[in-house]
């Protein structure tokens, strides 16, 4: 079945800090990946997405890119606000499937 | 433009007692997705329903869980005689489309329900 493992936190970062957090999956075919972001409060909210190999989502100055031969889809950042605090989600679908399998999520705290 | 919204956003249970999920999709929204983050977990699909028809319940545990989407109002996921590992945020999701035709449709998430068996 499909699986998602992501860097466990929380993680704690000075502001303009660079952010990774590492995602790697398990599939049993050609999946899409994502990374939601959930901010306090609030719903999950798609961050980016990307459909096929080497591609590279991109969004408010977050980027990850599929990573088929290592399995990965990480997340980056390089200068982080207050604002970028939130807890960030990996997940994955197969092509003709609307179920969604997430990872644990990482709680990210970003510091003046 | 409302998003999707839950309620309750907490709800605390004796051990035996039901608990009633409430899922309000966003607007113009037919499709609602139920999914369930356990501690240290990530969410789980429970159950995908349209309007009256629960199309995919291959993730709901087969006692005790029922879902819902009736014509009007929300959908509802229930839970009967709710025990402690029943513990767990539960959260929904909506999309304007149906999903699994080949192409992704995105669903919008909730905030969730965090319920807290007792």
């Amino acid at each position: 079945g499909n699986s998602v493992t992501q860097m466990e936190g929380p993680v704690t970062l000075s502001e303009e800090a660079f952010l990774t957090i590492n995602c790697t999956y398990t599939a049993t075919g050609y999946p899409s990946l994502f990374w939601y972001v959930q901010y306090p409060g609030e719903g999950l909210q798609l961050l980016l997405k990307a459909t096929k190999a080497d591609d590279k989502g991109s969004n408010k100055g977050f980027e990850a890119t599929y990573r088929k031969e290592t399995t990965s889809f990480h997340l980056e950042k390089g200068s982080v606000q207050v604002s970028d605090s939130a807890v960030y989600f990996c997940a994955l679908s197969d092509l003709d499937d609307y179920k969604l399998s997430f990872g644990a999520g990482t709680t990210v705290t970003v510091r003046a | 433009n409302a998003g999707v919204m839950q309620n309750p956003r907490h709800l605390v249970r004796r051990r035996g007692q039901e608990a009633r999920l409430r899922c309000s999709p966003m607007k113009g929204h037919s499709h609602v997705y139920w999914y369930r983050q356990l501690p240290e977990e990530g969410l789980k699909f429970m159950v995908y329903l349209q309007k009256e028809n629960i199309i995919d319940e291959s993730g709901m545990p087969k006692e005790r869980f029922s879902a819902e989407f009736p014509k009007e109002g929300p959908s509802i996921l229930r839970i009967q005689q709710v025990v402690r590992g029943d513990s767990a945020a539960y959260f929904c999701a909506s999309s304007l489309l149906a999903g699994g035709l080949g192409s992704y449709n995105e669903q919008f998430f909730g905030p969730g329900t965090r319920l807290t068996v007792l």
